[in-house]
């Protein structure tokens, strides 16, 4: 079954604990996204990588760190998770650079205390 | 000025009546328009794609674009209970190969 999947789905941490949600497509696209979605705002990307090896920044990448070691991978990393990064996380794939439809998986309520 | 406005509703609708959605957005380069639905608690799922000015239909749904007034719509005919969602519209732009997202529409029709 094609699928993007996220682990893990619920996290609760505390300020400044190191954490990476995992991110894994079986559907060969070149293009990964990651996105945050609070109530009012949408969506807003965080990062994006056109490949392996290729990431930028969304419109809000400050706090987050992304690698894309692999082409079904795209791992996100808090480094010092603070309060503000509690939200629900998705990541995203598509066949090309974007305009195509994305595929998202289940998402990721993360709560930082 | 966001850059994908829309309407956050809620918008309701009886079963059986058209659901209109609309959607505005500002970078005038834009090529590629979406219309995603939500559930709650789900994941955003692709419901339209458009690409060219004019209308397209799939099934009960149609998209309309005017680019010359940066807007789109999404109409729902014949709405049922099950379209009740979050419809989101997206926007790419190849200037910064990134989907920008509206805060969405939240639907609900009343059985």
């Amino acid at each position: 079954e094609a699928q993007v999947t996220q682990n893990p789905r619920y996290l609760i941490t505390v300020t400044g604990k190191k954490l990476t949600v995992t991110c894994s497509q079986n559907m060969n696209h070149e293009y990964m996204s990651w996105y945050r979605q609070d109530p009012g705002l949408g969506l807003r990307q965080i990062y994006y990588s056109m490949n392996v090896e290729v990431t930028d920044k969304g419109d809000v990448p400050e706090g987050y760190k992304v690698s894309r070691k692999e082409k079904r991978n795209f791992p996100l990393i808090l480094e010092s998770p603070s309060p503000n990064q509690t939200s629900l996380y998705f990541c995203a794939s598509s066949w090309g650079t974007g305009d195509d439809t994305q595929y998202f998986g289940p998402g990721t309520r993360l709560t930082v205390l | 000025q966001k850059e994908v406005e829309q309407n956050s509703g809620p918008l309701s609708v009886p079963e059986g009546a058209i659901a209109s959605l609309n959607c505005t957005y500002s970078d005038r380069v834009s090529q590629s328009f979406f219309w995603y639905r939500q559930y709650s608690g789900k994941s955003p799922e692709l419901i339209m794609s458009i690409y060219s000015n004019g209308d397209k239909e799939d099934g009960r749904f149609t998209a309309q674009l005017n680019k010359a007034s940066q807007y789109v719509s999404l109409l729902i005919r014949d709405s049922q209970p099950s379209d009740s969602a979050t419809y989101l519209c997206a926007v790419w732009s190849a200037g910064g190969f990134k989907t920008i997202f509206g805060a969405g529409t939240r639907l609900f029709v009343k059985a």
